[in-house]
């Protein structure tokens, strides 16, 4: 049981580069979510999924893309990569009300 | 919206001594309340959490309280120790729904031996 899981764990892109972060999870959640970290922000929600077929624009969509390929994956992508999209990106599920964090990907962007 | 204001934002404490984080929400329908800690380098974990049916909640040597009528609840951390130092982050549901939260900008706490 692994929880929840992302890959890269780390990525370095330059401007205009494209790439896709993937998410999965093994605990069965209905709901997923990608957040970005960044200093003194707290998390801040971009995308979420309530259930399989449905996805959601959250609180920071701009620049960014989702697919709820099945239950179990979550993918974000960036088309364009921009500097003020680096950032720690956070994927969670939820089971109940607790939402499950995977353990994130650094993202620079220079 | 919600939106969730959280302070302080840093907070250093003697070990063996009490911190409290305070954060306060603006949905007066929000009646889902959680507290999460990252450590450093670490993903956020949920440590304790409140409904709106009860004004507190103990678990060990932290604790919740919530008060509906002024639209905050606090975080209290009794004995801390080194370990307890972390970020800790509250939240509220946004849009109505338990599972889709607002968190608050977070909390360092550092505890010194």
């Amino acid at each position: 049981n692994a929880g929840v899981t992302q890959t890269p764990k780390f990525q370095v892109l330059k401007t205009g580069q494209s790439m896709t972060l993937q998410c999965a999870q093994d605990m069965n959640h209905n709901s997923m979510y990608w957040y970005r970290q960044d200093p003194g922000m707290g998390l801040r929600l971009i995308y979420y999924s309530a259930s399989e077929g449905t996805t959601d624009k959250g609180e920071v969509p701009n620049g960014y893309n989702v697919s709820r390929l099945n239950k179990r994956e979550f993918s974000l992508r960036l088309e364009s990569a921009a500097p003020s999209q680096t950032s720690v990106y956070f994927c969670a599920g939820t089971r109940g009300d607790e939402q499950f964090f995977g353990p994130g990907t650094r993202l620079t962007v220079l | 919206g919600e939106n969730v204001e959280q302070h302080p934002s840093t907070l250093s404490v003697q070990e063996g001594d009490s911190a409290v984080i305070k954060c306060t929400y603006s949905d007066s329908a929000s009646n889902y309340f959680p507290w999460y800690k990252q450590e450093l380098g670490k993903r956020p974990q949920l440590i304790i959490d409140i409904r709106s049916n009860v004004g507190e909640k103990k678990d060990q040597r932290i604790a919740v309280t919530l008060n509906k009528t002024a639209k905050h609840f606090s975080l209290h951390i009794t004995e801390t120790q080194p370990e307890d130092s972390a970020v800790y982050f509250c939240a509220a549901p946004s849009g109505g729904s338990n599972y889709k939260l607002t968190f608050g900008k977070g909390t360092l706490l550092t505890v010194n031996p």
